[in-house]
């Protein structure tokens, strides 16, 4: 049973535009949220988080908005930019600080075309 | 510079042999965790450890060890035990007060025939 969800496997676009990528999660207990970004054959690296009191968090080209009545969250690259090409994942984790376990989704990969 | 290093990259057992990955970190995180990737899918936790000496089981832990003597080295050993030990192994740490922003790994593509 998939608690967090990537939809889409993949989502090309073209440089300059915008890039959006998905998430849905299951679970009412997640109150944190993140995306990370991963190149084949490396480690994921941190991009952007967001807590469930906020609806919104936003770091240069990447934005993170949260809707939790959907249970849906959603990364914004604006513009996207060839680098930007990597598979994206969506985590979360349940309240307290001393929640260790993130939930990933399977991933969607974004190619930008130049 | 402050990392998290896993060696060796690429790593080729036979069938019914353990094996050992290594995991060391010098960012001073108290917390440490093993995942494992496969294809078209997402990160699975195997293992985590909040502190030396303590560790709990993951989603998927079963056919895994792992020991925490040191701050700095998480080491997973994959046994014979593990049906499909052949994936991407990734580790990753953090701090304890921020357990949601982890730090990972350049990770082991581990092959077992």
């Amino acid at each position: 049973d998939q608690q967090v969800k990537q939809n889409s496997p993949s989502l090309s676009v073209q440089e300059g535009r915008i890039s959006i990528l998905n998430c849905d999660y299951t679970n009412s207990m997640f109150d944190y949220f993140l995306w990370y970004k991963k190149y084949p054959a490396e480690g994921p690296t941190f991009l952007i988080s967001i807590s469930s009191i906020k609806d919104k968090n936003e770091d240069g080209r990447f934005t993170v908005f949260l809707n939790k009545s959907a249970k849906h969250l959603s990364l914004h690259i604006v513009p996207s930019q060839p680098g930007d090409s990597a598979v994206y994942f969506c985590a979360a984790r349940p309240g307290g600080s001393g929640s260790y376990q993130l939930t990933f989704g399977k991933g969607t990969k974004l190619s930008v075309i130049p | 510079d402050g990392g998290i290093t896993q060696s060796p990259k690429y790593l080729f057992r036979k069938e019914g042999q353990n094996v050992t990955l290594s995991c060391e970190q010098n960012l001073n995180h108290d917390a440490m965790y093993w995942y494992r990737q496969d294809p078209g899918q997402g990160l699975r936790l195997i293992y985590y450890s909040q502190i030396v000496n303590d560790f709990q089981k993951g989603d998927i832990a079963e056919g895994y060890s792992v020991s925490r003597e040191k701050k700095e080295s998480f080491p997973l050993t994959v046994t014979s035990a593990q049906k499909n030990p052949t994936a991407f192994y990734l580790c990753a740490s953090s701090l304890s007060d921020r357990a949601g922003e982890q730090y990972f790994g350049p990770g082991t593509r581990l092959t077992v025939t």
